[in-house]
């Protein structure tokens, strides 16, 4: 079945540091979502990429969708506190959707 | 207010007893999902459901059951038979398209004594 990796699984930030997660698709993907989940909280969606090569931004977050779609990143800027938590992709698909492994940031102020 | 909504946030069971885990939403979505969540882990598929009574098992089916009979309504049951049932459970939902996000609900922490 479609599986989806993440690196890396944890980091470690100091604040005011970039930050930056991968996500690899085994298959070709219609689209990636990209949740953030906080301590003890649940997932939040953040943004969908459906375009080749599509970037998004949200502030400090910018989100990229690689040329073959199978790839994509988050890339934060300037980390803050309010930034700790994980972070997971997802492939978005008709029938269900394959979650990540997930990144867990920790960012030390 | 629309939302989903997961009761009880936590639950405590003896081992060998069933238990089922509620979830509701009001979003009038029609798919409807269960994860497993472990420390440190990803969200797991347990099973899925696009439409009233009819259910789909996801990747890790094996000692858990589910039902629909109600749009708004996809209940959890861990049976006795899942091996490691102490987790994190999380319940999703979403319109049927493939281009859609998925809401959660606040989890429910599980744990078999």
């Amino acid at each position: 079945g479609q599986q989806v990796m993440q690196i890396p699984q944890y980091q470690h930030v100091q604040e005011g540091e970039d930050f930056t997660t991968y996500c690899n698709s085994s298959t070709t993907l219609s689209n990636i979502q990209w949740y953030k989940q906080r301590p003890g909280g649940h997932p939040v969606f953040l943004i969908q990429l459906v375009k080749s090569g599509e970037v998004k931004k949200q502030k400090r977050l910018t989100f990229q969708f690689g040329e073959a779609k199978k790839n994509s990143s988050l890339h934060i800027t300037a980390t803050q506190t309010t930034d700790v938590g994980t972070y997971f992709c997802a492939a978005g698909g008709y029938q269900k959707v394959t979650f990540g492994t997930g990144t867990k940031l920790q960012v030390i102020p | 207010d629309g939302g989903i909504t997961q009761s009880p946030k936590y639950l405590f069971r003896k081992e060998g007893q069933n238990v089922t885990l509620s979830c509701e939403q009001n979003l009038n979505h029609d798919a409807m999902y269960w994860y497993r969540q472990d420390p440190g882990q990803g969200l797991r598929l347990i099973y899925y459901s696009q439409i009233v009574n009819d259910f789909q098992k996801g990747d890790i089916a094996e000692g858990y059951s589910v039902s629909r009979e109600k749009k708004e309504s996809f209940p959890l049951t861990v049976t006795s038979a899942q091996k490691n049932p102490t987790a994190f459970y999380l319940c999703a939902s979403s319109i049927l398209d493939t281009n859609t996000e998925a809401f959660f609900g606040q989890g429910t922490r599980l744990t078999v004594v």
